[in-house]
């Protein structure tokens, strides 16, 4: 399948500090990414769905004004965490779907990062 | 609403036994994929297996088959042969157009 990496692995920050999670794909042309945050032992919970070029849509309770997500190219996608608090600390994974090399990804099917561990003191 | 229901939280086997994690799903939908994903300590997901609703024919990957039931809204997961690496989180999920629902998941222990 396709790869998709995530940096940093982890990162620990105060309170009230921004911190950037920078989401991949290395082998195809992400049209579409998803960021997605979980918390220990619970299913993955959809933050946003942005496409590459525009604005990013957001789910139901999440702050858009928090939670900044850029996809400026096929190939990158950022979120950004705002004035971070305790309550945001949480493992945060991206996803990634389009066209893979040498064989279509299509939105049906989508690319999982590593994942972010963001502990926020 | 579109929904995906893992009723099993946690489950366990023998090492080299076959065990059948369940799920069922809600949708209005006729065009659609499900999946499992298998979550280990590492936290990285990985595709486990992918089914289409419009093939009747159900998905095998080596050890790893569904039972897919379309008129029942399921999609079981059978794993045989049970082996140490197959300790992990799954999720069973669905997708149409750009959606994509994940379950709650099933912690499966594996006993040597």
């Amino acid at each position: 399948g396709a790869v998709v990496s995530q940096h940093p692995s982890r990162v620990i920050c105060k309170s009230g500090t921004s911190v950037k999670i920078e989401c991949r794909s290395l082998d195809f042309q992400a049209t579409t990414m998803f960021w997605y945050r979980q918390f220990p032992k619970k299913s993955l919970m959809l933050m946003a769905t942005s496409n590459e070029g525009s604005k990013a849509t957001y789910e139901q309770g999440v702050e858009k004004d928090k939670f900044l997500i850029n996809h400026a190219s096929l190939t990158l996608s950022t979120l950004t965490v705002t004035s971070a608090h305790p309550e945001d600390s949480s493992f945060y994974i991206c996803s990634a779907s389009g066209v893979a090399s040498g064989r279509h990804s299509s939105y049906n099917e989508q690319f999982f990062g590593p994942g972010t561990r963001l502990t926020v003191l | 609403a579109q929904t995906v229901t893992q009723s099993q939280p946690e489950m366990s086997v023998q090492e080299a036994e076959t065990v059948t994690l369940s799920c069922t799903y809600d949708t209005s939908e006729s065009d659609y994929y499900l999946f499992w994903y298998k979550q280990p300590p590492s936290r990285q997901m990985i595709l486990v297996i992918r089914q289409e609703a419009y093939k009747q024919q159900n998905a095998t990957e080596n050890r790893f088959s569904v039972n897919f039931q379309k008129a029942a809204k399921s999609f079981s997961l059978k794993i045989s042969d049970s082996q140490l690496g197959d300790a992990a989180m799954y999720f069973c999920a669905y997708s149409t157009g750009n959606q994509f629902y994940f379950g709650t998941g099933t912690s499966l222990t594996v006993i040597p």
